[in-house]
């Protein structure tokens, strides 16, 4: 059973401020890496996708993956009050499990103004 | 370009009866994926089809839901003799011919069995 575990939060940072989501995964064959943003009561949204070892950078977002560590981040600069919301980690299965996403619980942000 | 849709967003019913949601893809999209959130937790899945083939059916899939995308366009979800721990969000996702393409999610069905 695939285990992707975030930091449960909640987390909260003034207006203007990093904000920084962790995610550990237990599948060290795992590939593919998605960050989604949840307000509430609406569906996922994806923010990043990420495959290799490494920063990626998407306006204020940057997504980190360290394959050798099992964790992946997701870093927003300049945080906003419309950045409130639950931001999922998931993770792509492998072998006969490799279409479905494994999530995590979430962590829920809160910028305050 | 639309995205996925759902039909219909919320449905409240009462125990021991049936229920079918929709889920209309993204038009290019050939994978389709159903999962079910509840409060508090991620999105856990349910089973997904390439085209028309189901390929993947998880465990939480018991054998009162049934799935189906007759010509691997629309999908529906049924459950029968609904539970009240059925009550929860149920999120249909498309992808594209890549296993590990970006999954985009529909606004979700919420439902509720009092």
């Amino acid at each position: 059973q695939k285990e992707v575990e975030q930091n449960s939060g909640p987390l909260s940072v003034p207006e203007g401020a990093i904000a920084s989501l962790n995610c550990t995964y237990s599948d060290r064959g795992s590939q593919s890496f998605f960050w989604y943003r949840q307000y509430s009561g609406k569906s996922p949204e994806l923010i990043m996708s990420i495959y290799s070892n490494g920063d990626k950078e998407d306006g204020r977002f940057t997504a980190q993956l360290n394959k050798a560590s099992q964790y992946v981040s997701l870093l927003i600069r300049d945080s906003q009050p419309s950045d409130s919301a639950t931001y999922l980690c998931a993770v792509n299965g492998r072998g006969s499990t490799l279409g479905r996403l494994y999530f995590g619980r979430g962590t829920q942000l809160t910028v305050w103004p | 370009d639309t995205g996925v849709s759902q039909d219909p967003r919320h449905k409240i019913t009462k125990r021991g009866q049936n229920v079918t949601f929709r889920c209309d893809p993204i038009s290019e999209h050939n994978r389709l994926y159903w999962y079910r959130q509840t409060l508090g937790q991620g999105p856990e899945f349910l089973t997904y089809f390439q085209n028309e083939a189901q390929l993947e059916k998880s465990r939480l899939l018991s054998d009162r839901f049934s799935a189906e995308r007759p010509k691997g366009s629309f999908s529906t979800l049924e459950i029968q003799r609904t539970e009240q721990g059925d009550s929860a969000m149920y999120l249909c996702a498309s992808s594209g011919r890549h296993p590990t393409d970006t999954q985009y999610f529909g606004p979700g069905t919420r439902l509720t069995v009092l």
